[in-house]
């Protein structure tokens, strides 16, 4: 079964406009990491954010974690076409060995 | 190119077929994982090895399903008796020594039984 719930579950905005999903997930966490995957491709790492970090940056994208909501963020500024892609949080439960995604937030980018 | 590559990269099979997948971690990350996703889902945790060692196995992992990582560096997945319910991509990730180091993914095996 999977932990996280991204929202929304796709996301058309025009190129120039910020980009904004959610990710909850239900068990506490050492740290969260939000993927992207292009159409019939492998997933890429953006960013890892640690269960005791509340918010985090890299380039064009910020993310923030609230671990006593039990959820993160992931905006992307200035969006380009580029950036057209499924998106997914990852947690990984204390305990566990393994990442648990969420069902993806589908953004699509519109020139 | 030193990412984690995955061999075939598509694979059309009759259902009954065996399959076999490979997986090439970077060097030296001790830990593979072996991930399912269908079409417009995330992700699902299918086994993960720490070297040679398969240490956790998920309930998604049936008995046709089976891995192995012989020497600690490649990886195979095996699927016996293939049913149309296994279409799916396989994905293969790396990491270095624990989970929170990040998880380097493979370009993925996408599987088709006919």
């Amino acid at each position: 079964s999977q932990q996280g719930e991204e929202d929304p579950q796709a996301l058309s905005i025009q190129e120039g406009e910020n980009a904004t999903m959610n990710c909850s997930y239900k068990t506490s966490i050492n740290n969260l990491q939000w993927y992207r995957q292009n159409s019939g491709r492998g997933l890429v790492h953006l960013i890892l954010i640690r269960s005791n970090e509340r918010e985090k940056h890299s380039g064009r994208l910020r993310v923030t974690l609230d671990t006593s909501k039990k959820s993160s963020s992931l905006l992307i500024t200035a969006s380009r076409a580029a950036d057209t892609a499924s998106y997914f949080c990852a947690t990984d439960a204390r305990g566990a060995q393994k990442l648990v995604f969420g069902q993806g937030t589908r953004l699509t980018i519109n020139p | 190119d030193t990412g984690v590559s995955q061999d075939p990269r598509h694979k059309i099979t009759k259902r009954g077929q065996n399959v076999t997948f490979r997986c090439d971690p970077i060097s030296e990350h001790n830990r593979l994982y072996w991930y399912r996703q269908t079409l417009g889902q995330g992700p699902e945790f299918l086994t993960y090895f720490q070297n040679e060692a398969q240490l956790e196995k998920s309930r998604l992992l049936s008995d046709r399903f089976s891995a192995e990582r012989p020497k600690g560096s490649f990886s195979t997945l095996e699927i016996q008796r293939t049913e149309q319910g296994d279409s799916a991509m396989y994905l293969c990730a790396s990491s270095p020594s624990n989970l929170a180091d990040t998880q380097y993914f493979g370009p993925g095996t996408r599987l088709t039984v006919l």
